[in-house]
């Protein structure tokens, strides 16, 4: 167990429609970062947030959107969802001080597009 | 731009029999190096990482990776494969706060 909490674990849903991914990072960490694992494109980075402002963006589409809470959980907002948003969606966060690297994973939100 | 390759996408190997995943990677700066591995139906987990000094780092369940600046290398080793390491395994690099840029994986599997 990573200690990073990401809900819902599945979600299916039809295109068009829009829905929120949540994480809580480990207690302590004040750093969330997305990121999308598909089949054809792998694992992209999507947005780092830290402590509550977004720190760096990747390759985020305009449709999706995220913050960070004051109590340091995340959301991520896919909207208006087409086929090719079918992914796991992961979150990480890391430790105060340490590199971008050293993530921990939550065990991902499975997003299915109807 | 950084990018990973991971030239692998599948590799099988026997239980017991030593392992080498191989990683390359194209970045301006001296990097951060690192693996991660993903079990079936978990988040990624992080297996070792470089930062600098000593080349060649040891991780958990017994991997271990060199770092090859003339390569440009980082490829991942275990002298004997154990049927539970069977999982999706990816290299990745990064520098200071720059998020890391994933390789899209090996996975491997394990046979008796």
């Amino acid at each position: 167990d990573s200690g990073v909490t990401q809900t819902p674990k599945h979600l299916i849903t039809a295109t068009g429609q829009r829905v929120t991914l949540r994480c809580s990072p480990r207690s302590g960490d004040l750093s969330v970062y997305w990121y999308q694992q598909s089949l054809d494109q792998g694992l992209q980075f999507l947005i780092q947030y830290y402590n509550g402002e977004e720190r760096a963006k990747g390759n985020i589409l305009e449709r999706f959107s995220a913050q960070q809470f004051p109590d340091l959980h995340s959301e991520l907002n896919l909207s208006s969802l087409e086929l090719g948003d079918s992914a796991l969606y992961f979150c990480a966060s890391s430790a105060p001080g340490t590199p971008a690297g050293e993530l921990f994973f939550g065990e991902g939100s499975r997003l299915t597009v109807l | 731009a950084q990018s990973v390759t991971q030239p692998d996408i599948h590799i099988t190997v026997s239980e017991g029999a030593s392992l080498e995943l191989r990683c390359n990677y194209s970045y301006g700066a001296t990097p951060y190096l690192f693996w991660y591995v993903q079990s079936p139906g978990q988040g990624l987990q992080l297996l070792l990482k470089y930062f600098s000094g000593d080349t060649l780092v040891q991780g958990i369940k017994g991997f271990e990776a060199e770092f090859k600046r003339s390569q440009s290398s980082f490829n991942l080793r275990k002298p004997s494969v154990h049927w539970s390491d069977a999982a999706e395994y990816f290299c990745a690099v990064g520098a200071g706060n720059t998020p890391l840029v994933f390789g899209k994986g090996t996975r491997l599997s394990v046979i008796a």
